[in-house]
């Protein structure tokens, strides 16, 4: 069955540092998400990506975050100067359609995440 | 923004007992989906539920979509069945809004 696949699924990095998170969505979908997920908390929108450009970004994706689908394959969140609030789980997630135009399904299918731990 | 709110928050089982959980949420929506979160974190879909109903096994649920809810049910418990478990909302734009989660504890 397809999956979403994340790299690396643990991540500890000092604070001040940049950091890339990268995915590998399922391959014949064409939107892709970033969300994360503090401990103990909910998961938060944090980015959507399609046609090579964002489509909607949350006050949270600031200027320190930026995403990028480097190729065909792959689709990156980076982290240019991480802070200790940055630390949290990270998903990548993806699905084949925006909102079901002509009956399609929209389902999002999530990674196993990455855990950025900011020391 | 739109509200999701599950309840309740948390539920301890003895293995073997069914359970209903809670999402409702605050305004029309065009998709809803139920999660299940495993100890190690990860998100497994569980449904994709604009309205109507579904089964899949022990699990079931159900969206009136009309009524802004939707009902998860878990029968014959297990102790594998434990973890959190999120409803999330897509409004426009296909960003999910998740709800806080009810967190659920299976006791053998």
């Amino acid at each position: 069955e397809p999956e979403v696949t994340q790299t690396p699924s643990h991540q500890v990095t000092q604070m001040g540092q940049e950091v890339i998170l990268r995915c590998v969505p399922i391959s014949n979908h064409l939107y892709f998400y970033w969300y994360r997920q503090i401990l103990g908390q909910k998961v938060e929108f944090l980015v959507s990506f399609y046609n090579n450009e964002i489509s909607e970004k949350s006050e949270i994706f600031d200027d320190q975050f930026s995403v990028e689908r480097p190729d065909g394959s792959n689709f990156t969140l980076k982290i240019r100067s991480t802070k200790l609030e940055d630390s949290a789980m990270y998903f990548c997630a993806s699905s084949d359609l925006l909102i079901p135009r002509t009956g399609g399904n929209t389902e999002a299918f999530f990674g196993q995440g990455t855990r950025l731990t900011v020391v | 923004g739109i509200q999701v709110e599950q309840s309740p928050p948390d539920l301890i089982l003895q293995e073997g007992a069914n359970s209903t959980l809670r999402c409702n949420f605050s305004d029309s929506v065009n998709n809803l989906q139920w999660f299940h979160q495993n100890p190690w974190g990860q998100l497994i879909n569980l449904f994709y539920i604009p309205s109507g109903t579904k089964q899949n096994g022990r699990l079931s649920a159900t969206t009136v979509a009309t009524e802004r809810y939707s009902l998860l049910y878990i029968s014959s418990s297990q102790t594998t069945d434990s973890g959190v478990y999120f409803c999330a909302v897509v409004m426009s734009g296909n960003k999910l809004v998740f709800g806080a989660g009810t967190i659920l504890r299976v006791k053998s």
